[in-house]
């Protein structure tokens, strides 16, 4: 089975902190994804990356930043945590043959 | 630019019924199509892909169709149970770099 994992399920943080999501796949899958999810705004891609290194910006990049130095590892960074990021966030990951796989999720509140 | 709709916003039947969610995108240029379910607080856990060049597949008692020249996909859940309560999602693959446009879900409501 594949699994995607998140670094955390809750996290609390304070405006201004630099926050770091992380986010792991035992498939060795090529592309992963971030996504934030809001109620009424639906699913929104943030970034995505294509390779080890390589990212490209998804919908709503501002005041994101992502790192992928390993295969399995995809790093999403808010540089300085503002309310409005408050949101679910969500990695993914997808297969050869196009099927997306989910990681559970992590709550951000930011005060 | 894709665009995926999923209507109604919301759905409750009684446990038992046969029913059908809709999704409809806007390019049918497609490479595939995927159905979603998230229970409350948790990550998307995929159900079923679609291959453009297929109609159907089927998972249990679920069943998805897709009719690529339409813009429309559905899914079919058999015999609801109060289990299956759940948002449900579809999203379309257009292949550039396997990015998805994912519609805004369907909350299913099966009441016992």
């Amino acid at each position: 089975d594949v699994k995607v994992t998140q670094s955390s399920r809750y996290l609390v943080k304070r405006t201004g902190e630099k926050v770091f999501l992380e986010c792991v796949q035992d498939m060795d899958h090529e592309n992963m994804f971030w996504y934030r999810q809001d109620p009424g705004l639906g699913l929104r891609l943030i970034y995505f990356s294509y390779d080890v290194k390589m990212k490209e910006k998804g919908d709503i990049p501002e005041g994101y930043s992502v790192s992928r130095e390993k295969k399995e590892r995809f790093s999403l960074i808010l540089e300085s945590a503002s309310t409005n990021q408050t949101s679910m966030y969500l990695c993914a990951s997808t297969s050869p043959g196009g099927e997306q796989y989910f990681g559970p999720g992590t709550r951000l509140t930011v005060t | 630019k894709q665009e995926v709709t999923q209507i109604p916003a919301a759905l409750s039947v009684p446990e038992g019924e046969n029913l059908v969610l809709n999704c409809s995108f806007t390019d049918s240029a497609i490479y595939n199509l995927q159905w979603f379910r998230q229970d409350p607080g948790k990550g998307l856990t995929s159900l079923l892909l679609i291959q453009s060049s297929q109609r159907e597949q089927t998972s249990g008692r679920l069943n998805a169709s897709l009719d690529k020249s339409s813009g429309r996909s559905t899914l079919y859940i058999a015999a609801s149970q109060p289990g299956d309560s759940a948002t449900y999602l579809c999203a379309v693959n257009t292949g550039a770099n396997s990015k998805l446009t994912f519609g805004k879900g369907i909350t299913l409501s099966v009441r016992p």
